[in-house]
């Protein structure tokens, strides 16, 4: 299985600030994933991460308000900007197409908190 | 459009004891994937176990099986021997080839010592 390192596991932050989700994989993987997972709920996909390209999101998300980066096979950020209350979730980073599965493994998520 | 349903939000089982988690799908599509994940209070999503449509056999993994009803579209999840440990959220995911995971609304899973 992958590794999957996602920081910060937790923040507490005002609101109209932009706070950088980071995830880090210990091998090169095909697809990187961005989740939103509101509380009590089920996980809702954001957005794909493509390497040394735009992401690819869902309906419903825009870039302006999840930037989202991938400058390697390993590396991906995620940005929560201009943030409100509504966006207090946990955002979880997900990885598939490792050299040895392609199964999808998760980051432990971070879980966000806008006051 | 795929859908994943979870009609249990909450479950309870005794230790040592077996439990059987529910779940049903939507699709047009004869060829996909179908995933068992749990959630524990860390937070961190793993994966229990995999289907693949065109597999008859239901997969099994130590205390962990299913039973999957492809005409019936139903894909659930028996916890054999239920361990303090098992408690958690159950997420049951549906893929067609390398499309997206699609999640259903999760099930908590209680165990009783």
């Amino acid at each position: 299985s992958a590794v999957i390192s996602q920081k910060p596991s937790r923040d507490i932050c005002q609101r109209g600030t932009s706070l950088t989700i980071q995830c880090q994989v210990d091998s090169q993987v095909t697809m990187m994933f961005w989740y939103r997972q509101q509380p009590g709920q089920s996980l809702t996909l954001i957005a794909t991460a493509n390497q040394g390209s735009e992401a690819t999101y869902e309906s419903g998300f825009v870039i302006d308000k999840f930037p989202i980066s991938r400058p390697n096979l390993t590396f991906s950020t995620l940005t929560v900007s201009n943030m409100s209350p509504e966006d207090s979730s946990i955002y979880l980073c997900s990885v598939e197409g490792t050299a040895r599965s392609t199964e999808a493994f998760f980051g432990q998520g971070t879980r966000l908190t806008v006051v | 459009a795929q859908t994943v349903t979870q009609s249990q939000p909450e479950m309870s089982v005794q230790e040592a004891e077996t439990v059987t988690l529910s779940c049903t799908y939507d699709t047009s599509e004869s060829d996909y994937y179908l995933f068992w994940y749990k959630q524990p209070p860390s937070r961190q999503m793993i994966l229990v176990i995999r289907q693949e449509a065109y597999k008859q056999q239901n997969a099994t993994e130590n205390r962990f099986s299913v039973n999957f009803q492809k005409a019936a579209k139903s894909f659930s999840l028996k916890i054999s021997d239920s361990q303090l440990g098992d408690a958690a959220m159950y997420f049951c995911a549906y893929r067609r080839n390398t499309d997206k995971l699609i999640f259903g609304t999760g099930t908590r899973l209680q165990v009783f010592p």
